[in-house]
């Protein structure tokens, strides 16, 4: 089945510690998106890619990073420079012009202790 | 900003038609109007999309005002499992890049359905 997948699906951290939340998708899409959702809240934008080898930050790019090595996978790295940490965070996907319904993962819900 | 404005929390008795509406004042003639839903703890799902003219798929109808400035999506016959949180989106043209776009949620509306 295509999809988007995100692993794992909770996640514990101590404060400090570098963490990386894995994005994988096989649905031949070129643009991966990563989004923070916080309770209560809508969703918002962290970074996005178009392509492999690109990526452009979105509106709280501060405390995170990304690489584009596959066009299969985005990988999110919340540093510890992120002051809060703590939320819901969202992969999603699309394919190029004429499609544009935008794909979700599941999930990965972090907690930093 | 998210460009859409909705109401934080409506309900809706079970059979019935579910009407949720969303302010855009602020559209671009290009700009669509999405609508994604989110069920609790799992990511949203895409319902439909329009640019003006009014759209249904087997989940919803979207009706969209001639002056574009605000929409309504429609859930036809509500059931428990459509609970869950809408967002109305405006689809924002990332320049230099128009294959694909960036997309602003606001914080939607919690739908709940009455049995």
């Amino acid at each position: 089945d295509g999809g988007i997948t995100q692993s794992p699906k909770y996640l514990f951290r101590k404060e400090g510690q570098n963490v990386t939340l894995s994005c994988e998708q096989n649905l031949n899409h070129d643009a991966m998106y990563w989004y923070r959702q916080d309770p209560g809240q809508g969703l918002r934008l962290i970074y996005y890619s178009q392509i492999v080898n690109d990526f452009q930050k979105g509106d709280i790019a501060e405390g995170y990073s990304v690489s584009r090595e596959k066009k299969e996978s985005f990988p999110l790295t919340v540093t510890s420079a992120q002051k809060n940490p703590t939320a819901f965070y969202l992969c999603a996907s699309n394919r190029l012009a004429g499609d544009p319904e935008q794909f979700f993962g599941p999930g990965t819900r972090l907690t930093v202790l | 900003d998210a460009k859409t404005t909705q109401p934080p929390s409506m309900d809706c008795a079970e059979g019935r038609a579910a009407n949720l509406p969303c302010n855009h004042s602020t559209i671009s003639g290009n700009e669509y109007v999405y609508w994604y839903r989110q069920i609790h703890s799992q990511g949203p799902q895409y319902i439909i999309h329009g640019l003006k003219n009014n759209e249904t798929n087997e989940m919803a109808s979207l009706i969209i005002t001639e002056d574009r400035k605000s929409s309504t999506l429609i859930l036809p016959h509500a059931t428990l499992r459509d609970t869950a949180v809408y967002y109305c989106i405006v689809r924002v043209a990332v320049p230099g890049y128009s294959s694909a776009s960036k997309i602003i949620f606001g914080s939607g509306t919690r739908l709940s359905i009455r049995p």
